[in-house]
This record gives structure tokens, C-alpha cells and sequence, in this order.
């Protein structure tokens, strides 16, 4: 089955500076990638998402990029901010099976 | 946020107990699914169900049950209770299988 590994589980930056988290997935079949952002005591929620026809995707301050060959996407937060501090999830999913498989999470502290 | 409620948010429980959690929607979604969350494991899924009456077995299935009579709730169901079933259970809702998922806000069981 699916395996994602995630790096680095935990992650400090300075306010204003740019944070990478990335991931990595072992089924080829693997088509659709989600991050999820979890602040403390909270539920998870989607960030956002690339499927497999796409390279790279933004959305403000955040970006996906994906490398279907070498099976890894990564999270890019740019011009972090004190509420970017989270624990982040990716997860990959294919589509013959019901399973979202999560990595296991990176803590990112954003400090003032 | 989505219409999805878990049932209760905290419950402190004996070994050997049985324990139900419910989770409710509003929002008419085909698939729910129930996971167990961890430090360093991530989001591990427990149960799925891809509509009334038909659900599957996830990851970390044993000793734990479910059950789907209605599209709005999907009941998870500890016969026994055990101390490595101490976790925070989270419910998510999908409206197809490649879909966002959205979360409940979690159920923190403690199993003494």
C-alpha cells in the first residue's frame, strides 16, 4: 500500500522568512495530494491541493509543487506569519482506493 | 465549516468498557470516514463507508467497529476498550473520493 513520508517533523523560521516541508510517496498511482493545516486543539483543514496533471500550484503566500518522477511535493510558505504556526499534513490518493494516506505531520513555529 | 459533529468531544473511560462515538452531518455527504490521530503517526484511518450500509476497513481496524444506517451518521464502536486505543478521533465527511475532506472537530478518548 501507500506509504508518505514527511521532512522535517518539526521546523522553525523567523517571521517573514520562507518555510519548505516536503513530502514523499511510494504508489506510482498516486494521483491527488492534499496539505492539511492543523492548528492547536483544532480540526485538520485542506490548504491546498495539486492532482497529477499539474506541475505546480499557488494560492497567495502558499504553493504546491509536485515531481511525479521522483514521487515528492512539497508545501512553500512564503513571508511566514506568526498564524502559519501549525501542524502541517500532506497525504497522497489514488483513485482506486478510499484511503487519503497521511504523513505523519511537521511542526512549524513561526518566531516574531 | 462544514455541518459535521462528533459526539462527545471528551470521554474518559475503564479498560474493558465498550464505547461508542458518533459522528453527524448535514451536509447529505456519500462518504465518512473514521480516523485515530497520534504524535508521529499522523491521521491513521480506522473505518470508511462509501454509503448506507456499506463501509470497509481501514489501516488500524482491529477492535474497533462501525456502523452506517443512515447517510448522516456513522457510529464507531470500541467493544472492548484498551489503553492503546487512547487517542484523539477525528470523523471526516468526503462528497466523492478524491474530494476535500472536511473534519469534525475530534473526540479525545482516554482509556485508563
Amino acid at each position: 500500500g501507500e506509504n508518505v513520508e514527511q521532512h522535517p517533523s518539526t521546523l522553525s523560521v523567523q517571521e517573514g522568512d520562507s518555510a519548505v516541508i516536503k513530502c514523499t510517496y511510494s504508489d506510482s498511482a498516486s494521483n491527488y495530494f492534499p496539505w492539511y493545516k492543523q492548528e492547536l486543539g483544532k480540526r485538520p483543514q485542506l490548504i491546498i491541493d495539486i492532482r497529477s496533471n499539474v506541475g505546480e500550484k499557488k494560492d497567495q503566500r502558499i504553493a504546491v509543487t509536485l515531481n511525479k518522477t521522483a514521487k515528492h511535493f512539497s508545501l512553500h510558505i512564503t513571508e511566514t506569519q506568526p498564524e502559519d504556526s501549525a501542524v502541517y499534513f500532506c497525504a497522497a490518493k489514488d483513485n482506486y482506493g478510499q484511503n487519503f494516506v497521511f504523513g505523519p505531520g511537521t511542526r512549524l513555529s513561526v518566531l516574531p | 465549516d462544514a455541518g459535521i459533529t462528533q459526539s462527545p468531544r471528551h470521554k474518559v473511560t475503564e479498560t474493558g468498557t465498550p464505547v461508542t462515538l458518533r459522528c453527524h452531518q448535514t451536509e447529505n455527504h456519500r462518504y465518512m470516514y473514521w480516523y485515530r490521530q497520534d504524535p508521529g503517526h499522523g491521521l491513521r484511518l480506522i473505518h470508511y463507508s462509501y454509503g448506507v450500509k456499506d463501509t470497509d476497513k481501514g489501516e488500524v481496524s482491529d477492535g474497533y467497529s462501525v456502523s452506517r444506517s443512515k447517510t448522516e451518521d456513522f457510529l464507531l464502536t470500541l467493544e472492548s476498550a484498551t489503553s492503546s486505543q487512547t487517542s484523539v478521533y477525528f470523523c471526516a465527511i468526503s462528497d466523492s473520493p478524491s474530494g476535500e475532506l472536511f473534519f469534525g472537530e475530534g473526540s479525545r478518548l482516554t482509556v485508563l
